[in-house]
């Protein structure tokens, strides 16, 4: 099982869409999450970071499900600057180190 | 403003050549990172410091050096040994334990020509 695990897309939608991207991690013990987004050609930037109890931030929901491994992003009313990859990160326990997921594709079209 | 600047952000290298990337943070971060990312795949780690003058090897280490005489400065080095170079750089760094997540620079492009 890879250690962090995302549904490549692509996610085509139209604009005033809402769209939820899933992702599984495997260690049961990391204990820090985000989510990013990543431009084509461009660098990573961040998000949003992921708490157990939820998180908003305008337009977008993070959610963390422990007992069953798997971290959410739902994007409401989306815009056409949504499209972008966005990557799930998952931090490996008692490291400097996080994972990154290989990303899933958002398109949005008018 | 705080931030980490990579150079230069295009690069073409010759058969056999050494190249060095330069990655610089002023955002006081203990740990830095070397990252490569070929078209339509995923970030796969090279190297990464979590202190001066100490690194360790990522997944892909082999034809790349590092080295880290400054907190903020960790320039990777692609030697001729890498034979297949071209692909996306980005450099990152955090605080210990990446606990508020990676700052990355904006990477350099490396081909070979």
């Amino acid at each position: 099982r890879k250690e962090v695990e995302q549904d490549p897309g692509p996610f085509n939608v139209p604009e005033g869409a809402t769209v939820a991207f899933n992702c599984t991690y495997s260690n049961s013990a990391s204990q820090s999450f985000f989510w990013y987004r990543q431009d084509c050609r461009k660098e990573p930037k961040l998000l949003m970071s992921v708490y157990s109890s939820g998180n908003e931030d305008g337009r977008f929901t993070a959610q963390l499900n422990r007992a069953s491994q798997y971290i959410s992003l739902l994007i409401r009313d989306s815009k056409l600057s949504d499209s972008a990859t966005y990557l799930c990160v998952v931090n490996i326990p008692n490291t400097d180190k996080l994972i990154f997921g290989t990303g899933t594709r958002l398109q949005v079209f008018p | 403003d705080g931030g980490i600047t990579q150079s230069p952000k295009y690069l073409f290298r010759k058969e056999g050549q050494n190249v060095t990337l330069s990655c610089e943070q002023n955002l006081n971060h203990d740990a830095m990172y070397w990252y490569r990312q070929d078209p339509g795949q995923g970030l796969r780690l090279i190297y990464y410091s979590q202190i001066v003058n100490d690194f360790q090897k990522g997944d892909i280490a082999e034809g790349y050096s590092v080295s880290r005489e400054k907190k903020e400065s960790f320039p990777l080095t692609v030697t001729s040994a890498q034979k297949n170079p071209t692909a996306f750089y980005l450099c990152a760094s955090s605080y210990p334990r990446g606990s508020y997540g990676y700052t990355f620079g904006s990477g350099t492009r490396l081909t070979v020509v």
